[in-house]
């Protein structure tokens, strides 16, 4: 069982926009601003595309923001376009300890 | 441009330990960053392993912690992952990457490889 809860899949045609959500406790998610997630295609290694929350990396299109309240993360995509199908998956920072911890990814559809 | 690259055997007996190293190009170890390992079985989600820091701190999954070893060779610009006492529910994709530890975010990936846990 993973720390951070996904919901296991989600659809949205093209154009539409789509949120994946990442609850975790207050251990995590939220008790740190240390929220990223991540696009991973069938056989393919991740790929980092929001960092601290809301931070996009260089090339990461501006269709994809990100953000938290409480103790729930969320992922949103917007202008659903039929190469963002994949799996989404979410980590975020849980202290000294625990360090870090993914969720059990989302399938996103595009329909 | 950061690469990673990971290598080692795609199959290891129960009971044994599990060997990989990364192979990291375009940017020196030694300059910093924690350097990671995330495994996925088939099918199934991301889990963080542990990493390192080029100075020698490593923090390490609580619940692998007893059997992960995770270290730096800077000269060779590769750090490893040693997991002792494997069963198969070891069998997983290991990737290496880059971990971004201000951040907490793994910036850079390898392209990973499957390990099967059989005898």
């Amino acid at each position: 069982q993973s720390a951070l809860t996904q919901s296991r899949s989600v659809s949205g045609s093209p154009g539409q926009s789509v949120t994946i959500s990442c609850t975790g406790t207050s251990s995590d998610v939220g008790g740190y601003n240390y929220v990223s997630w991540y696009q991973q295609h069938p056989g393919k290694a991740p790929k980092l595309m929001i960092y601290e929350v809301s931070k996009r990396p260089s090339g990461v299109p501006d269709r994809f923001s990100g953000s938290k309240s409480g103790n729930m993360a969320s992922l949103t995509i917007s202008g659903l376009q039929a190469e963002d199908e994949a799996d989404y998956y979410c980590c975020s920072y849980a202290g000294y300890y625990t360090f870090e911890v993914f969720g059990g990814g989302t399938k996103l559809t595009v329909l | 441009q950061v690469q990673l690259q990971e290598s080692g055997p795609g199959l290891v007996k129960p009971s044994e330990t599990l060997s990989l190293t990364c192979g990291v190009s375009g940017f020196s170890i030694s300059s910093g960053f924690y350097w990671g390992w995330i495994r996925q079985p088939p099918g199934k989600g991301l889990e963080w392993i542990g990493s390192m820091y080029h100075g020698g701190t490593t923090y390490y999954n609580p619940s692998l912690k007893s059997r992960v070893t995770i270290s730096i060779d800077t000269s060779k610009n590769q750090f490893s992952l040693k997991l002792s006492s494997v069963t198969a529910a070891d069998t997983a994709v290991y990737y290496c990457a880059r971990h971004w530890g201000a951040s907490h975010a793994f910036e850079y990936w390898g392209q990973g490889t499957l390990v099967t846990v059989s005898s």
